[in-house]
């Protein structure tokens, strides 16, 4: 079965260090989102691509984070420097905007500690 | 804009029913239900494209009321493994016919035996 895959699992980096999160869509999907989840929060969107193309990233802190996906593949989205109000879950997910239902698949997500 | 859901726990033994709701200030153009495990991402459970809809799987369903802006999911007779975080999120248009998906606060769930 298809899935959204993420790197790494688990990120541990000091402050005001760059970390950086891969993430690949299932193929074919030309959606893709990237979220950060704090802990006993809903997922808060920070960019939404449309094949290489930012459709939104309205919540994304462009001072220190930055996001791309150059071929509409896969992304990466990097942090610099990172905080420690940066810890927190980030979610990769993605769909098939030819889809009306719009599902979105979850990968496992990069769960980021910064100390 | 983000969608308000209610309660904000429930607890429940094996076997009863719950109730989730989800409200919005502004039109809804669709409703997504996930659940999220502890530790997991938030996995797909159903969408309702349009007021009126009612869906369903095994004993869990949700209605939409496009009107009232609101859906709700119905948990019947819950199991062990419907412990987890519910969440809705409504759907917005953007430009160029892109959509965006915005998430409640989310429903925590404890299905005790």
């Amino acid at each position: 079965e298809a899935e959204v895959a993420q790197s790494p699992r688990y990120k541990i980096t000091e402050k005001s260090q760059a970390v950086a999160f891969w993430c690949d869509p299932i193929s074919g999907h030309a959606t893709l989102y990237w979220y950060r989840q704090i802990l006993g929060q809903g997922p808060e969107l920070l960019v939404q691509f449309q094949d290489e193309s930012v459709v939104d990233d309205s919540q994304l802190p462009k001072d220190r984070f930055s996001a791309e996906r150059l071929k509409g593949v896969d992304s990466t989205l990097k942090i610099q420097p990172a905080e420690l109000g940066d810890s927190a879950m980030y979610l990769c997910a993605s769909s098939d905007p030819s889809r009306v239902s719009t599902e979105a698949f979850f990968g496992q997500g990069t769960r980021l500690t910064v100390v | 804009q983000q969608p308000v859901q209610s309660p904000q726990a429930v607890i429940l033994r094996e076997g009863e029913d719950a109730v989730i709701n989800c409200s919005s200030s502004k039109a809804l153009y669709s409703v997504h239900w996930y659940r999220q495990k502890h530790g997991e991402a938030p996995v797909f459970l159903m969408i309702l494209l349009k007021g009126g809809e009612q869906k369903g799987h095994d004993k869990i369903s949700a209605s939409f009321n496009e009107k009232k802006q609101q859906s709700s999911l119905y948990l019947t007779a819950s199991q062990l493994s419907y412990s987890g975080t519910y969440f809705c999120g409504s759907l917005h248009l953007l430009a160029g016919n892109n959509r965006k998906l915005i998430w409640g606060l989310g429903t925590s769930l404890a299905v005790n035996p």
